[in-house]
């Protein structure tokens, strides 16, 4: 069974501090990992996408991925309370067709003014 | 750019009718869409995985001919809930991706409420 690991939170940071969220899979295979945010009953909007080893940083976020040791982040700078929401951690396998993604069951996150 | 979009937002009809779900993409051919259903409080869970002018893929324990996928054009899927139960009242989210790249866009989902 390939996973996607994350911690379910509550994540609790105050407005303005550095929010981090981590991952970890299972499948060693796997290239493409995806950070997708979901407000409470709304779907998931996509935040970013990382392939490579290492940094990726859109706007105030940052995504790090390790491959060795299948972990991958996602790093929210200057938190503000509309950051609110789950984050997914998701992952396609490898091995796999059609790009199917496997979900990990989201972090909470709390953004306090 | 990566717009999709669903119809209808929300639904609500008595047991046992059928409800059509549709899932377009706006802006980009989907040569895959996916589709989710999600309950409260929990997890995503994958139903089905549809390629343009193919047979749908069911995941494990989705009844095909209960959960009905069509994906006529690059544009549409559209998901039927046949003979749908209480049970079946959940949110139905589908995404798309066009093959070029790997990326799943979502679409704002369906909320489905039978009586």
């Amino acid at each position: 069974q390939k996973e996607v690991e994350q911690n379910s939170g509550p994540l609790s940071v105050p407005e303005g501090a550095i929010a981090s969220l981590n991952c970890t899979y299972s499948d060693r295979g796997s290239q493409s990992f995806f950070w997708y945010r979901q407000y409470s009953g709304k779907s998931p909007e996509l935040i970013m996408f990382i392939y490579s080893n290492g940094d990726k940083e859109d706007g105030r976020f940052t995504a790090q991925l390790n491959k060795a040791s299948q972990y991958v982040s996602l790093l929210i700078r200057d938190s503000q309370p509309s950051d609110s929401a789950t984050y997914l951690c998701a992952v396609i396998n490898s091995g796999g067709s059609n790009y199917k993604l496997t979900f990990g069951k989201g972090t909470l996150l709390t953004v306090n003014p | 750019g990566a717009v999709v979009s669903q119809h209808p937002s929300r639904v609500i009809c008595k047991s046992g009718t059928s409800v059509k779900i549709e899932c377009r993409s706006l802006d980009f051919q989907a040569t895959t869409m996916f589709w989710y259903r999600q309950f409260p409080k929990k997890s995503l869970m994958l139903m089905a995985t549809s390629n343009e002018g193919s047979k749908a893929t069911y995941e494990q324990g989705v009844e095909k001919d209960k959960f009905l996928i069509n994906h006529a054009s690059l544009t549409l899927s559209t998901l039927t809930v046949t003979s749908a139960h209480p049970e079946d009242s959940s949110f139905y989210i589908c995404s798309a991706s066009s093959g070029v790249e790997e990326t799943q866009y979502f679409g704002p989902g369906t909320r489905l409420l039978v009586l």
